[in-house]
């Protein structure tokens, strides 16, 4: 069964350092989506792409964080410089992007945890 | 602004049933999802509501009511393994995804 991919499972870095984060999308999946997590919180979207464009990045940090998915298909997150407060589950997601069915199948994610 | 309200935790006994409630304000409708996340994993697919009714699925069940905003979702023989937190997620009129923070359920033996 096709999964979306996601590398490392696990980071831990210290502050002021810069980590990135990669996604590989289900084959054929033209819309893939980034969220971070907070526990006991729902997902909360930074970056949706369509194909390679960006669709939505209202919610990215953009002093710090930058997404891109040259190709149009993996996507890799980084964050530079990392905070503390960046600690949470970072969760890849990518669906066919048809406007009337929009389920996403989500990645297994990144724990990120800032020291 | 949009909103979706979920209770933030119920407790439920092994075998019994248990009725997670949603409702949602939010700028045009297309559809609403239940996930299922286990703790320290990713949220998994359970259900898609688009018209108002019920739509069973084993022992899980989804209803939606789009003129009172509320949806539920029903589990029925609760298992131990069901424990895990429920979103509920709401496709807007742009077909963007509103997701609500869960609902804790904690099944007791």
């Amino acid at each position: 069964e096709a999964e979306v991919a996601q590398s490392p499972r696990y980071k831990i870095t210290e502050k002021s350092q810069a980590v990135a984060f990669w996604c590989d999308p289900i084959s054929g999946h033209a819309t893939l989506y980034w969220y971070r997590q907070i526990l006991g919180q729902g997902p909360e979207l930074l970056v949706q792409f369509q194909d390679e464009s960006v669709v939505d990045d209202s919610q990215l940090p953009k002093d710090r964080f930058s997404a891109e998915r040259l190709k149009g298909v993996d996507s890799t997150l980084k964050i530079q410089p990392a905070e503390l407060g960046d600690s949470a589950m970072y969760l890849c997601a990518s669906s066919l992007g048809e406007a009337t069915y929009n389920e996403q199948f989500f990645g297994p994610g990144t724990r990120l945890t800032v020291l | 602004g949009q909103n979706i309200d979920q209770p933030t935790e119920m407790t439920a006994t092994e075998g019994a049933i248990v009725q997670i409630n949603c409702t949602y304000q939010t700028s045009g409708f297309n559809g609403l999802f239940w996930y299922q996340q286990h703790a320290g994993e990713a949220p998994t697919f359970l259900s898609y509501n688009v018209l108002d009714g019920l739509e069973e699925k084993g022992r899980f069940s989804s209803f939606l009511s789009r003129s009172k905003g509320y949806s539920y979702l029903l589990l029925k023989e609760l298992q131990m393994k069901d424990s895990a937190s429920y979103l509920c997620a709401v496709t807007d009129s742009n077909y963007q995804l509103i997701w609500g923070a869960g609902t804790k359920l904690i099944i007791k033996p």
